[in-house]
């Protein structure tokens, strides 16, 4: 079945520098949708894409689709410590599954 | 305006014993779907309930069941228990049309640990 690969696994920053995590899928996607967890909480909904070459941002935050709808990203300038945490896409298969990816975990050097 | 709850928050069970889980959505969402994660993976689709019938499953044994009320929180049961089956179950609702219904919103989770 559908699913999606994300790279990296893991992602450690020095706090103030750019980072991009990617989000891949083998089978062209109707929707991505991206969540940040922090650790010990609950996966948070940060935004939806669905249009090919889609393009949002979220003050630091930059999110994109690609144009064959196979792949996304999220990128993040100046990061701060408030970023750490885990950041999942995920993908609805029809109107009621949500597939989830394995997501990158951020930590942040001071 | 409450977000989704979940009880409770801990849980030890026993392998074999049952467990029920809790969750009540958020004021105006109708639908609440259940979802396990293990330890650093991301959270797999259990099922989906909507006007008190499971819409839609995941890759999930039987011993994994559920039930919607009329006031539309929910309940998650399993049974025989697992060691496997030790992760955090997190309810997520929704809205279950219009532009807004493809946000869903998470709860702290409920951590179970089967010994």
């Amino acid at each position: 079945g559908q699913q999606v690969m994300q790279i990296p696994q893991y992602q450690h920053v020095q706090e103030g520098e750019d980072f991009t995590t990617y989000c891949n899928s083998s089978t062209t996607l109707s929707n991505i949708q991206w969540y940040k967890q922090r650790p010990g909480g609950h996966p948070v909904f940060l935004i939806q894409l669905v249009k090919s070459g889609e393009v949002k941002k979220q003050k630091r935050l930059t999110f994109q689709f690609g144009e064959a709808k196979k792949n996304s990203s999220l990128h993040i300038t100046a990061t701060q410590t408030t970023d750490v945490g885990t950041y999942f896409c995920a993908f609805k298969t029809d109107d009621y599954k949500l597939s989830f990816g394995a997501g990158t975990t951020v930590t942040v050097r001071a | 305006d409450a977000g989704v709850t979940q009880s409770p928050t801990h849980l030890i069970k026993t392998r074999g014993q049952q467990v029920t889980l809790r969750c009540s959505p958020k004021s105006g969402h109708d639908t609440v779907s259940w979802y396990q994660q293990a330890l650093g993976q991301g959270p797999q689709f259990i099922f989906q309930y909507y006007e008190e019938e499971e819409r839609q499953r995941g890759n999930f044994p039987d011993r994994f069941s559920g039930h919607q009320f009329p006031n539309y929180s929910s309940e998650l049961n399993v049974n025989a228990l697992l060691l496997g089956d030790s992760a955090l179950y997190l309810c997520a609702s929704s809205v279950s049309t219009g532009l807004l219904g493809y946000e869903q919103y998470f709860g702290p989770g409920t951590r179970l640990t089967v010994t």
